[in-house]
C-alpha cells in the first residue's frame, strides 16, 4: 500500500471550510484514497473515498489532483464537533488484498469558536 | 452509530490474566476486523475473519487469538497479559472483507491491564 503523508496539526475556525491535505506520491492506479476520523478514542469513523474523480457527500468533499498524488478533504462549513485526528489512507484493490486499513499518524484538526 | 457492537466497554485487570473481547457485526457483514490502538503504537491492524475463516492476520502476538462464530459474532482473546497490552481494542465489520469495502467501526473497549 502506497505511503501517505499528512501534516500532524491543523488550526480551523468554526463556519469556515476546513481543508486537510494528504500527499500520496506513490499511489498506484489500482489504489484508492480513504478518509476516516477519530473524535476523542471514538472508534474511527468514515469519510469519504475516491479513485480519480472528485467525490462529495452530506459530510465532506474529496478533491484528487489529475495526477492523483495528492489529495484534499474538504469540510465545507467546520463545527466544534469535527475537531479529530483525520486519517488518509490509500487502499490497494487488487485481488490479493483482503481490505484491512493501515493508519498513519493522520491530522489532528482543531475548530477553533 | 456505526452498527457494530462491542463489549465490554472498559476492562481492567492484572498482569498474567486472560480476557475475551467480544464485537457483533452490523447486520449483513461477512467480515470482521480486529484493531489495536495503543499511545506508542497508533491504529494497528491485528486480524480479519470472513464468514467464520481467517483471511488476514497484522501485527498479532502469539498471545493473542480470535475467532468468528457461526452467527458472525467475533471474540478477540487475550491472554498472559502484560502492562504494554493497555490499550483501546476497536473491532471493525464489512460485507464482504474485500478492499472496495467500507469497514464501519464499533466504541471499542479500552482495555487496562494493572
Amino acid at each position: 500500500d502506497a505511503k501517505t503523508t499528512q501534516p500532524p496539526s491543523m488550526d480551523c475556525a468554526e463556519g469556515r471550510a476546513a481543508n486537510l491535505p494528504c500527499n500520496h506520491s506513490t499511489i498506484s492506479g489500482n489504489e484508492y484514497v480513504y478518509w476516516y476520523r477519530q473524535i476523542h478514542s471514538q472508534g474511527p469513523q468514515y469519510i469519504i473515498h475516491g479513485l480519480k474523480n472528485n467525490e462529495t457527500n452530506e459530510m465532506a468533499s474529496l478533491i484528487i489532483t489529475e495526477d492523483r498524488k495528492s489529495s484534499t478533504l474538504i469540510l465545507p462549513h467546520a463545527t466544534l464537533r469535527d475537531t479529530a485526528v483525520y486519517y488518509c489512507i490509500v487502499r490497494y484493490t487488487g485481488s490479493s488484498n483482503t481490505g484491512k486499513l493501515i493508519f498513519g499518524q493522520g491530522t489532528t484538526l482543531q475548530v477553533k469558536p | 452509530d456505526s452498527g457494530v457492537t462491542q463489549t465490554p466497554k472498559h476492562l481492567i485487570t492484572a498482569t498474567g490474566q486472560r480476557v475475551t473481547l467480544r464485537c457483533s457485526p452490523r447486520s449483513g457483514d461477512l467480515s470482521v476486523y480486529w484493531y489495536q490502538q495503543s499511545l506508542d503504537q497508533g491504529l494497528q491492524f491485528l486480524i480479519q475473519y470472513y464468514n467464520g475463516e481467517e483471511r488476514a492476520k497484522g501485527n498479532i502476538l502469539e498471545r493473542f487469538s480470535a475467532q468468528q462464530f457461526p452467527d458472525l459474532h467475533s471474540e478477540l482473546n487475550l491472554s498472559s497479559l502484560e502492562l504494554g497490552d493497555s490499550a483501546l481494542y476497536f473491532c471493525a465489520s464489512s460485507v464482504n472483507g474485500i478492499s472496495t469495502d467500507t469497514q464501519y467501526f464499533g466504541p471499542g473497549t479500552r482495555l487496562t491491564v494493572l
